[in-house]
């Protein structure tokens, strides 16, 4: 019974690339959440998002970045043009709707 | 609308209790607690969805007070692998599915 995946577990990117992170939630889960977390700080609500469908975004900077949950495939939170500062670890959880939130391992973005 | 967690930071010998609390200046319908170790994934380790109800999880447990917003985790007789940053999480009484994490409290645990 596989958990959360994510891909890539480490991204480095050059500042004006493009970064694409990947998220399959657990078997049987429809909703997809995005959190990202600063060095030595919390966890911060981007986005949640249903099959098809964003829910939430309302932690997601309006800019370059946009996430997805196509009908098949994995979950996508998509950043371009990176900049120093979107250097994080980037986690997704996923639920069946019924509250608990189980997370992947995330991804560390490194943009240098 | 970020709960506040207290203390910031813990630092126990092993076998000592601690209780970390976390509240809300809005009426919750559910608290989450987390347990995240250095360069690892939060780890889920409980729900707690009604007021006055009280969890617990090995020697670890919580309770909820819903008229007061505030829930507190307490850990008795805590071990080593009871080291790492404690998350609460809060879903507002709207039930918008969003859970909104404080700042976490980073407790140590000496042998």
């Amino acid at each position: 019974n596989a958990g959360v995946m994510q891909n890539p577990r480490h991204l480095v990117r050059r500042r004006g690339q493009e970064a694409r992170l990947r998220c399959s939630p657990m078997k049987g889960h429809s909703h997809v959440y995005w959190y990202r977390q600063l060095p030595e700080e919390g966890l911060k609500f981007m986005v949640y998002l249903q099959k098809e469908n964003i829910i939430d975004e309302s932690g997601m900077p309006k800019e370059r970045f946009s996430a997805e949950f196509p009908k098949e495939g994995p979950s996508i939170l998509r950043i371009q043009q990176v900049v120093r500062g979107d250097s994080a670890a980037y986690f997704c959880a996923s639920s069946s709707g019924t509250d608990t939130q189980y997370f992947g391992p995330g991804t560390r973005l490194t943009v240098l | 609308q970020q709960p506040v967690q207290s203390p910031q930071a813990v630092i126990l010998r092993e076998g000592e209790d601690a209780v970390i609390n976390c509240s809300s200046s809005k009426a919750l319908y559910s608290v989450h607690w987390y347990r995240q170790k250095h360069g690892e994934a939060p780890v889920f380790l409980m729900i707690l969805l009604k007021g006055g109800e009280q969890k617990g999880h090995e020697k670890i447990s919580a309770s909820f007070n819903e008229k007061k917003q505030q829930s507190s985790l307490y850990l008795t007789a805590s071990q080593l692998s009871y080291s790492g940053t404690y998350f609460c999480g809060t879903e507002l009484l709207n039930r918008d599915d969003k859970i909104i994490f404080g700042k976490g409290t980073r407790l140590h645990i000496l042998p």
